[in-house]
C-alpha cells in the first residue's frame, strides 16, 4: 500500500527564516500531490497541488513545492516565514488506478513561527 | 462561501449514544468523502459516496459506523453506541469528479468528543 512520510514532526522557526518541509511517498505510478495547511481549530485548506507539467509548483501565501520524481519527493518551501504561517502542514498523494479517489496523508508537520 | 459545509462543528456525546455528522458538498460536486483525524495522526480515509451510492467503505470500522448520501439533502456519517476511541475530528470532503486530476476540497470538520 502507498504511504506518505513527512520527516519532521515539529519545526520551530523565527520570522523571516526559510522553510523546507520534507515529503516522500511510496508509489511508482502516476500521482497527484497536494499540500494542505490546517490552522489551529480550522479546516484543511489547499496550499498547492501538482498534477503534471512543471515540477515546480507555486501555491498561495508564497509557498511553493518541487516534485522530484526520481526521489519520490514533494518538498514544501517558503523563502521567508511569518508568524501567521504557524499551522500544521499535511502532504497528501492521490494515486492512479484502483482507489484513485483516496487521498493518503502524511502524519503532518507542525510549524511554529516565533515573532 | 460555497465551500464544503459541515455541522455540527463540535459534538459531545456520552458513551453509548449516537452521533450524527452532516456534510453538504460544494455546489456542483457529487463526490463526497469522509476522513477521520485521530490525535497526532494524519487523516485517514473512511468512505467515498456518490448520490445514493456507497462506492468504497473500505476505511470504515466494521461495526457501529455507517454513511449515506441521499438523493436530497446532506451526507450523513452516523456512529452508533459511541466509545471513547471514537473521539476525533471528522472531515468531509467533496470533488467535482473522481480520481487523478481532481482536487478534493475539505470542510471545517466536526470534532466529536465522547465522555
Amino acid at each position: 500500500a502507498q504511504s506518505v512520510s513527512q520527516h519532521n514532526h515539529h519545526v520551530i522557526l523565527s520570522e523571516a527564516a526559510s522553510l523546507e518541509l520534507g515529503c516522500n511517498y511510496s508509489y511508482g505510478g502516476t500521482v497527484n500531490l497536494f499540500w494542505y495547511v490546517q490552522y489551529p481549530g480550522q479546516h484543511l485548506q489547499l496550499l498547492l497541488k501538482y498534477f503534471s507539467g512543471d515540477p515546480l509548483v507555486k501555491g498561495i501565501k508564497g509557498f511553493e513545492a518541487e516534485f522530484i520524481k526520481s526521489k519520490f519527493s514533494f518538498n514544501l518551501r517558503k523563502p521567508s516565514v511569518q508568524w501567521s504561517d504557524t499551522a500544521e502542514y499535511f502532504c497528501a498523494v492521490l494515486i492512479s488506478g484502483a482507489g484513485s479517489y483516496q487521498l493518503t496523508f502524511g502524519k503532518g508537520t507542525k510549524l511554529s513561527v516565533i515573532p | 462561501n460555497a465551500g464544503v459545509m459541515q455541522n455540527p462543528r463540535h459534538l459531545v456525546r456520552r458513551r453509548g449514544q449516537e452521533a450524527r455528522l452532516r456534510c453538504s458538498p460544494m455546489k456542483g460536486h457529487s463526490h463526497v468523502y469522509w476522513y477521520r483525524q485521530l490525535p497526532e495522526e494524519g487523516l485517514k480515509f473512511m468512505v467515498y459516496l456518490q448520490k445514493e451510492n456507497i462506492i468504497d467503505e473500505s476505511g470504515m470500522p466494521k461495526e457501529r459506523f455507517s454513511a449515506e448520501f441521499p438523493k436530497e439533502g446532506p451526507s450523513i456519517l452516523r456512529i452508533q453506541q459511541v466509545v471513547r476511541g471514537d473521539s476525533a475530528a471528522y472531515f468531509c470532503a467533496s470533488s467535482l469528479g473522481q480520481g487523478i486530476g481532481n482536487t478534493i476540497y475539505f470542510g471545517e470538520g466536526s470534532w466529536l468528543t465522547v465522555v
